[in-house]
């Protein structure tokens, strides 16, 4: 069975601050993809980034940054200096190799950033 | 804007009355996903077509639902005889599967609102 584990259900930051958002999963496939979704709002899912299980190298993208380890089946996902347009609820998602849009989402962190 | 759209967005009901959603997907996209999400939780897979077959459904969908996608395009979801636990967000979403495993993104539509009073 697929399950993922977003344990941290709100968090609160002081804009600039560093966050990291955890994620946890559980598959018995060899291969799958994990994915990190924000929902502002507005209600919309924006993709943010996937990753296959071959590809354990850590990922940035601006103030974003994705650290993934097979030997813990974390895919943890940290914005640096957060802003105030940061505050949504972030998913994190799991799908196998054959169907991607097939997804096990986790319940979400909603991530609340103060001014 | 090219991207899915979903009507209506939000859709007020009496328990037991049917309800029909539509979902409109990007153009050229062959496969087509519905999500359910309530209040505080991820979605939830409920279905999805690859062009006008369903190729999947989820035991959350009771045969109080059923879904459609004539002409591998457009598609709807239709709920009969709602009860106040169908209260959730429904989501859709669109992809483009090639022959390549591992391209296909899914882009999601501002879902439709269900409230069952």
């Amino acid at each position: 069975a697929q399950k993922v584990t977003q344990a941290q259900t709100e968090i609160s930051v002081v804009e600039k601050e560093d966050v990291t958002l955890d994620c946890v999963y559980e598959t018995r496939d060899t291969t799958y993809y994990l994915f990190w979704y924000k929902q502002p709002p507005s209600g919309e899912l924006v993709f943010l980034i996937r990753r296959n299980s071959f590809d354990e190298q850590n990922e940035i993208s601006g103030r974003y940054s994705w650290n993934f380890q097979k030997s813990t089946s974390s895919f943890n996902f940290t914005i640096t200096a957060s802003q105030v347009v940061d505050s949504a609820v972030y998913f994190c998602a799991l799908s196998r190799g054959s169907t991607l849009g097939r997804l096990y989402f986790g319940r979400g962190t909603q991530l609340t950033v103060w001014p | 804007d090219t991207g899915v759209s979903q009507d209506p967005r939000h859709k007020i009901t009496k328990r037991g009355q049917n309800v029909t959603f539509r979902c409109d997907p990007i153009s050229e996209h062959n496969r087509l996903y519905w999500y359910r999400q309530t209040l505080g939780q991820g979605p939830e897979f409920l279905t999805y077509f690859q062009n006008e077959a369903q190729l999947e459904k989820s035991r959350l969908l009771s045969d109080r639902f059923s879904a459609e996608r004539p002409k591998g395009s457009f598609s709807t979801l239709e709920i009969q005889r709602t009860e106040q636990g169908d209260s959730a967000m429904y989501l859709c979403a669109s992809s483009f599967q090639g022959a390549l495993v591992g391209d296909e993104k899914l882009f999601f539509g501002s879902g439709t609102q269900l409230s069952v009073l």
